[in-house]
């Protein structure tokens, strides 16, 4: 089944303690990015790969870092949260530069930092 | 740089009546891609219709079709027949065919219920 998983799906952790957001995806796609979703406000992207060892940054990157060592994987980091990093994450692939493409969205992770 | 307005911030409708949400947006490009996803209590993004700039015809999928109107930069989402799984957030989204960009730039949403 084509998809893209993401772990944890909750995450309850404390200011300053770095964690990891795993993403992967099993469709051989090269584009995969991250939003983070809050109310009122939507998605925004925070950063995106367009293969591997090219990433760049979105529109709110800041306190985020990302790799893409491998074309199925794109983990986001988080060096030092912060409680306004409480948010919906949410990782995403497609095929890059398809004029059909279509994002395929993960199930999303939950973070809340106190 | 693009933006996405979607300015009603919930909705309600009668279970079998029809709905309509609202979506404008504004850019310089003349070719772009708009896409409305739903979002139900589960979080999962899901693609509901998309519009490619450069077709007149308005997409239809099912119950759902878009009122697209290039030059006004108007893209709402009419909803037929509505049903109780209906009831989400709904997102509008605008996607560069220039350069690339594989960036969705999404709209704040809106919130459908849907009452039986």
């Amino acid at each position: 089944e084509a998809q893209v998983t993401q772990n944890p799906r909750y995450l309850i952790t404390v200011t300053g303690k770095k964690l990891t957001v795993t993403c992967s995806q099993n469709m051989n796609h090269e584009y995969m990015s991250w939003y983070r979703q809050d109310p009122g406000l939507g998605l925004r992207q925070i950063y995106y790969s367009m293969n591997v060892e090219v990433t760049d940054k979105g529109d709110v990157p800041e306190g985020y870092k990302v790799s893409r060592k491998e074309k199925r994987n794109f983990p986001l980091i988080l060096e030092s949260p912060s409680p306004n990093q409480t948010s919906l994450y949410f990782c995403a692939s497609s095929v890059f530069r398809g004029p059909w493409s279509e994002q395929y969205f993960g199930p999303g992770t939950r973070l809340t930092v106190t | 740089a693009q933006t996405v307005t979607q300015s009603q911030p919930e909705m309600s409708v009668q279970e079998a009546e029809t709905v309509t949400l609202s979506c404008t947006y504004d850019t310089s490009e003349s070719d772009y891609y708009l896409f409305w996803y739903k979002q139900p209590p589960s979080r999962q993004m899901i693609l509901v219709i998309r519009q490619e700039a450069y077709k007149q015809q308005n997409a239809t999928e099912n119950r759902f079709s878009v009122n697209f109107q290039k030059a006004a930069k108007s893209f709402s989402l009419k909803i037929s027949d509505s049903q109780l799984g209906d009831a989400a957030m709904y997102f509008c989204a605008y996607r560069s065919a220039e350069g690339g960009s594989e960036k969705l730039v999404f709209g704040k949403g809106t919130k459908l219920t849907v009452n039986p």
